[in-house]
């Protein structure tokens, strides 16, 4: 079956400065959509940006990633983190192909952002 | 408002007891979801509903049953509860198309402590 891989559990970052939050993901099917949903304290993950189109860039609110198939990569980053980034990050994937009804999703990483 | 309303949003159950948590959701959406979140497996995949029917089962247990009303509606049965239970339940919506990049609409929660 598919599997997302995120690798830090953790990362803390001061305030101003950039961040990378890493996904990896394994799939057999071609077809297939990638997601970054955000979850901040005691609120409902929503997502925050997705994307379905190898080698391109894809941004919302800051932040920005880009997929690509040839590294199985989607990978997180912020130019400048505010306060307000502080929240827990999900990578997640869904292939169109044995089951488009299921959303898998990485373990998340907590992002942790100090002034 | 909140378009994706879960019941109740916290939950106090027994060992052995048994629990329905509602979800409905005036989105219109096709396909419904249940995820759970706990600290030992954050966000992970249980069900998944489109025009009521089940499409996707990760779930091992037979304690935990789904149930569609209506098209809107899915909630989830818990049967002879185990402290291990004890997650925040979230249940999600999306249009339902089957398209890859199709995103999830989360509710807030419905947070379940089995003592």
């Amino acid at each position: 079956g598919d599997s997302v891989t995120q690798t830090e559990g953790l990362v803390t970052v001061t305030e101003g400065l950039p961040v990378m939050l890493n996904c990896t993901y394994q799939t057999a099917y071609s077809d297939v959509a990638f997601f970054w949903y955000v979850q901040y304290l005691n609120e409902a993950p929503k997502l925050l940006l997705r994307s379905s189109t190898d080698n391109k860039r894809t941004e919302h609110q800051g932040f920005h990633a880009t997929l690509h198939k040839s590294s199985s990569s989607f990978h997180l980053q912020k130019s400048s983190v505010q306060l307000s980034d502080s929240a827990l990050y999900y990578c997640a994937l869904r292939n169109s192909g044995g089951s488009n009804y299921k959303l898998t999703f990485g373990k998340g990483t907590l992002l942790t952002v100090t002034p | 408002d909140p378009k994706i309303i879960q019941k109740p949003k916290y939950l106090v159950a027994v060992t052995g007891s048994e629990k329905i948590l509602i979800c409905e959701q005036y989105l219109g959406h096709n396909a419904m979801y249940w995820y759970r979140q706990s600290a030992k497996k954050p966000l992970e995949f249980m069900f998944s509903y489109s025009y009521q029917k089940l499409m996707d089962n990760q779930t091992a247990s037979s304690r935990f049953q789904p149930q569609s009303s209506k098209k809107n509606h899915l909630d989830l049965q818990i049967t002879a509860l185990k402290p291990d239970d004890s997650a925040t339940y979230f249940c999600a919506s999306s249009p339902g198309q089957g398209v890859s990049n199709e995103r999830l609409f989360f509710g807030h929660g419905t947070k379940l402590s089995v003592l």
